[in-house]
């Protein structure tokens, strides 16, 4: 069974740090791109971060560029978001999701259950 | 970067209803978009992809349509558990995904 699973997420207090993890099975991790999605509470979704299969290409919502780091695993079959200098507005659940690629483009075909990040002091 | 806007942003509907929601993007995304379908608590899951393309395991009661910037997502006959919400993904951007900002469908 295709299955995405993140830990990490907590109570962090403004300026903190935290580091999500997304472990993957069932599929080939290393020939897929990644991509993290979050959602505030009783808000819609938000694109966070994208890594391509080898960790070639990197890409960053504006939101969290400079204090957002992506990266990924795939001897471990597993993805990472490294979140610094978190803000009240960074409060959300936090979805690992496979992006399945067809041609020069792709879409998002499988998520995990999500994660949920609180940073309040 | 592209927007994308939805309508209804909710609406009431009955068991049997054909329902439509509406997509539009700020610009020309040709076919590159995708609808989730969200329950609450739970994680969004992928019902169509190149506008029109039913994802694997999907009823057929689903159904989407469009092309450039006005999209559709059709339930031709809505079932108890299809009241969820509804998003629309463009993926012309790739990998700068925008979602659009929802559709509620509940029990009227």
């Amino acid at each position: 069974e295709v299955q995405l699973v993140e830990s990490g997420g907590g109570l962090v207090k403004p300026g903190g740090s935290l580091r999500l993890s997304c472990a993957a099975s069932g599929f080939t991790f290393s020939s897929y791109s990644m991509n993290w999605v979050r959602q505030a509470p009783g808000k819609g979704l938000e694109w966070v971060s994208s890594i391509s299969s080898s960790s070639s290409y990197i890409y960053y919502a504006d939101s969290v560029k400079g204090r957002f780091t992506i990266s990924r695993d795939n001897a471990k079959n597993s993805l990472y978001l490294q979140m610094n200098s978190l803000r009240a507005e960074d409060t959300a659940v936090y979805y690992c999701a496979r992006v399945y690629d067809y041609g020069a483009r792709g879409w998002v075909d499988i998520w995990g259950q999500g994660t949920m990040v609180t940073v309040s002091s | 970067a592209i927007r994308m806007t939805q309508s209804p942003s909710s609406f009431s509907a009955s068991t049997g209803d054909r329902v439509t929601i509406t997509c539009r993007a700020s610009q020309g995304i040709s076919s590159y978009l995708a609808w989730y379908q969200q329950k609450p608590g739970k994680a969004p899951k992928l019902l169509i992809y190149a506008a029109s393309t039913l994802q694997s395991g999907v009823p057929s009661r689903f159904s989407g349509s469009g092309s450039g910037t006005d999209f559709t997502l059709t339930i031709s006959c809505l079932q108890s558990e299809d009241f969820a919400t509804y998003y629309c993904q463009q993926y012309y951007s790739y990998p700068l995904f925008t979602f659009g900002p929802g559709t509620k469908v509940d029990i009227k």
